[in-house]
């Protein structure tokens, strides 16, 4: 069964760099999409953006200029980089698999499975 | 960004009610949305998707209906562990977005 494992500090300064990594377990991440999702406290969930290891990134244009995405098959692992931090990115940081069905011609995604994210506090 | 809108926010029920809940599309979406549930400090899980598919190991009390702009998630006998937060996502466009929640609480 495929597990994920978000990874990083807990407890970034303002104008700093978030940096998370998100390790996957009973399966190859060479083979689907990733994508990180973050929820402040109490609130609603937030898409930052997917990649996978073919090539092709996707960005939430509302994180666009300040997120990167990257991956290492090697380690089996994808990461998340968040720069220029203020306490509005406080929040879960989630890491998911985008699962799909293909039902010619339309193909379905969902987030699945989820880590059980890693909290991200953002304050000096 | 294509905007989702769930109501109600909260509803208050109990243990064998049917209830249901919407989500709403800024703009039509095809069949092209998910439902979540997420209970407290858990990650959200998979229920729904494709708008009526119900993922493995999920009650069938769960159902989904709707396409186009209109969707709805019905439990149709309430069950203790049914109490969550239930969250739709449209996945037609980038940026991919989600409805803001509905808390099922005990009455």
């Amino acid at each position: 069964q495929m597990q994920l494992q978000e990874s990083g500090p807990g407890l970034v300064k303002p104008s700093e760099t978030l940096s998370l990594s998100c390790t996957v377990s009973g399966g190859s991440i060479s083979s689907y999409y990733w994508s990180w999702i973050r929820q402040p406290a109490g609130k609603g969930l937030e898409w930052i953006g997917h990649l996978r290891a073919t090539g092709g990134v996707t960005y939430n244009p509302s994180l666009k200029s300040r997120v990167t995405l990257s991956m290492d098959t090697s380690e089996n692992r994808f990461s998340l980089k968040l720069t220029s931090v203020t306490a509005a990115d406080t929040a879960i940081y989630y890491c998911t698999r985008v699962a799909y069905r293909s039902v010619y011609p339309i193909t379905y995604n969902w987030f699945d499975p989820w880590g059980q994210g890693t909290l991200v506090t953002v304050s000096s | 960004d294509i905007q989702m809108t769930q109501s109600p926010s909260s509803l208050s029920a109990s243990v064998g009610d049917r209830l249901t809940i919407t989500c709403r599309a800024s703009q039509s979406i095809s069949s092209d949305l998910n439902w979540y549930q997420q209970k407290p400090g858990k990650a959200p899980k998979i229920l729904i998707s494709a708008a009526v598919t119900l993922q493995s190991g999920v009650p069938s009390r769960f159902s989904g209906s709707g396409s186009g702009t209109d969707f709805s998630l019905t439990i149709s006998s309430l069950e203790p562990e049914d109490f969550a937060t239930y969250f739709c996502q449209q996945n037609y466009n980038t940026p991919y977005t989600f409805g803001q929640g509905t808390k099922v609480e005990n009455k």
